[in-house]
């Protein structure tokens, strides 16, 4: 079945560092592709999201583009702060059934001054 | 003015027990969803409901039991509570597009669910 595949962490940065984290998609056709944000304590919240290929989501500093033909939707963010500690999650929808939302596994990101 | 709210935020019971977590939005979304979250912070959906009808139904032990009497509510009921059950329950809610493309979803705070 259709997943969503992201590096698990925990990563650990500095105050300042660049920030990738990596996701891909196996959806067929043209998913809608989403990253939420948990910070401790709380529900998941939308960060940003990109709906057609070529896409760029952005919102608070981070930036993901939808690349189709690589399948992916890489988060980056050029300068992380320690309010940026939080678990990521990618996320696409499913071909089959547009109701249905794919979690990926989430990536632990610590952000210390 | 909380979107999506939840109530118990937390909820300790004892092994065999039936419980029940209830949530509701004021978004006007005609779409909600009941997602576990493991202690790894995986997250898997349990059941979806589109304007009071059920369109998601994941395998998910009969002891679970959705219910919703209008839109805007959404509530789980568990039967013969496990150890395994020990998770945190998300409810959320969306609006289906035209076409049936489903947008942002929006979680509430979530239930810690314990069982002893």
């Amino acid at each position: 079945g259709d997943s969503v595949t992201q590096m698990e962490g925990p990563v650990t940065l500095s105050e300042e560092a660049f920030l990738t984290i990596n996701c891909t998609y196996t959806a067929t056709g043209y998913p809608s592709l989403f990253w939420y944000v948990q910070y401790p304590g709380e529900g998941l919240q939308l960060l940003l999201k990109a709906t057609k290929a070529d896409d760029k989501g952005s919102n608070k500093g981070f930036e993901a583009t939808y690349r189709k033909e690589t399948t992916s939707f890489h988060l980056e963010k050029g300068s992380v702060q320690v309010s940026d500690s939080a678990v990521y999650f990618c996320a696409s929808t499913m071909k089959t059934s547009y109701d249905k939302v794919i979690f990926g596994p989430g990536t632990s990101l610590s952000v210390i001054p | 003015d909380t979107a999506v709210s939840q109530t118990p935020k937390y909820l300790v019971t004892q092994m065999g027990n039936d419980k029940s977590i209830k949530c509701e939005q004021n978004l006007g979304h005609d779409t909600m969803y009941w997602y576990k979250q493991d202690s790894k912070k995986f997250l898997k959906i349990m059941f979806s409901y589109n304007n009071k009808e059920l369109i998601i139904n994941e395998t998910v032990p009969n002891r679970f039991s959705p219910k919703s009497p209008d839109k805007a509510h959404l509530n789980l009921h568990i039967n013969s509570l496990e150890l395994g059950d020990s998770a945190v329950y998300f409810c959320a809610s969306s609006q289906r597009r035209f076409g049936g493309s489903t947008d942002t979803q929006y979680f509430g705070p979530g239930t810690r669910l314990t069982v002893l």
